[in-house]
């Protein structure tokens, strides 16, 4: 597709429900992130996939938080055992490693926890 | 860790000018980011800064100085559409982009 596509666009959860969202970036991209936003804040790192490696998961909050990037193109993101402070837009991003610097956004996923 | 300071609001007229400073600690400097996000909708790319100096497109510019940790955001003729949040964002090494809190900028008619 033209852009990141990240999916479900909505997700209500119930506390200790396992979730995963799903983000395509755009064909060839070999970079992709993920990044939390909560409301009124700025994105915060999770983590980076360079291809299918995961280089760095520094900002992933927790062990319950697991992210994958088998082939190197689309990549899930999977919360287990959902708590409420994981409510947030879960936003993922790619870029091509050939132009170097700009860096394209999904609309996100967004989590509610109840 | 990383400190990226803007402010939180601001308000300005159609037509006008508005300048959004955005000042950084970073553990290393690989280029400053701006985006502007719509309320529900993706951050999306306005410009990117690696050198000293002012980068214009359109109407908005963004200026850098490295030795002060120092940006702004200049949007011109200001448009109703304008009204959103604005990123600004360090890339502290190779890939990794720390945001500030992001701007809300109202556009008032």
């Amino acid at each position: 597709g033209a852009g990141v596509s990240q999916s479900p666009r909505y997700k209500v959860a119930k506390r200790g429900q396992d979730v995963a969202l799903r983000c395509d970036p755009i064909s060839g991209h070999v970079s992709l992130f993920w990044y939390q936003q909560a409301l009124g804040q700025g994105p915060e790192f999770l983590t980076y996939f360079q291809n299918e490696a995961q280089l760095d998961k520094s900002g992933l909050p927790s062990d319950r938080f697991f992210a994958e990037r088998p082939e190197g193109s689309v990549s899930t993101l999977k919360i287990q055992r959902t708590q409420q402070e994981d409510s947030a837009v879960y936003l993922c991003a790619s870029s091509d490693e050939g132009s170097g610097n700009t860096i394209y956004f999904g609309e996100g996923s967004w989590l509610t926890v109840v | 860790g990383q400190n990226i300071d803007q402010p939180t609001e601001m308000t300005a007229t159609e037509g006008a000018i508005v300048q959004i400073n955005c000042t950084y600690q970073t553990s290393g400097f690989n280029g400053l980011f701006w985006y502007q996000q719509h309320a529900g909708e993706a951050p999306t790319f306005l410009s990117y800064n690696v050198l000293d100096g002012l980068e214009e497109k359109g109407r908005f510019s963004s200026f850098l100085s490295r030795s002060k940790g120092y940006s702004y955001l200049l949007l011109k003729e200001l448009q109703m559409k304008d009204s959103a949040s604005y990123l600004c964002a360090v890339r502290d090494d190779d890939y990794k982009l720390s945001f500030g809190a992001g701007t809300t900028v109202t556009v008032r008619a």
